[in-house]
């Protein structure tokens, strides 16, 4: 089982809102990522856990908070999003987060600000 | 710093072979990878190499690497409907998780 999956498949939120994304493996990875992509253009990481520490964030504003309850679940806080925040928002898993693993993406989570 | 390029746009005629071509600068670079999306959907991991490998095949989808050039491509034999999306070149640098991904080439299929 290669899978990786994201809730809600679509989310609107006004600007004032709070929401989460939730994403989940049960491949036994101890790597997971958040990505963001805007439309036409590759995918821009955004967070790395691994062995549920952040280890990477890619400069991100604060609005976004990422959470990692444990190694199969892997969170995307979300407060006062700004439109220009709407985009797919993917998340995917490695083995322990080293270079020459693959990454397994999920099918991602699109936000729509308003 | 790293930089991996695409060219955007490839139509093929429904059967004949498509090779989407992929350029990177990061000479460390270990792996390489093709990612598959389809229109509203996530990535899906198609194929990788190493980089001590020149080929590799698997079923329709050849992967030629030339490291002297960086120079990769993606052949996909007997082009279907079905193989229409874009296609992410991506090269991990070998010093951490980021993978740097292309822009994508939108393979389109003619009848």
């Amino acid at each position: 089982d290669t899978e990786v999956t994201q809730t809600p498949k679509h989310l609107v939120m006004g600007m004032t809102n709070k929401k989460s994304l939730k994403c989940e493996q049960h491949m036994g990875h101890r790597a997971m990522y958040w990505y963001k992509q805007k439309a036409k253009k590759p995918p821009e990481l955004m967070f790395v856990y691994s062995y549920e520490k952040l280890s990477i964030n890619e400069s991100v504003p604060s609005r976004f908070s990422p959470e990692c309850p444990n190694s199969s679940l892997l969170n995307l806080h979300l407060h006062a999003l700004q439109p220009e925040d709407s985009a797919l928002y993917l998340c995917a898993s490695s083995q322990e987060g080293q270079y020459q693993e693959t990454q397994y993406f999920g099918p991602g989570t699109r936000l729509l600000v308003l | 710093g790293e930089d991996v390029e695409q060219s955007l746009f490839l139509s093929v005629r429904e059967g004949d072979s498509s090779v989407i071509n992929c350029t990177y600068t990061d000479s460390s670079s270990t792996y390489l990878y093709w990612y598959k999306q389809e229109p509203g959907a996530g990535l899906q991991l198609l194929t990788y190499i190493f980089s001590n490998m020149d080929m590799k095949q698997d079923q329709r989808l050849t992967v030629l690497l030339n490291k002297k050039d960086k120079h990769l491509s993606l052949r996909i034999a007997d082009t279907q409907t079905g193989d229409s999306a874009i296609y992410f070149c991506a090269e991990k640098n070998s010093s951490a998780s980021k993978i740097i991904f292309g822009s994508g080439t939108r393979l389109s299929i003619r009848p």
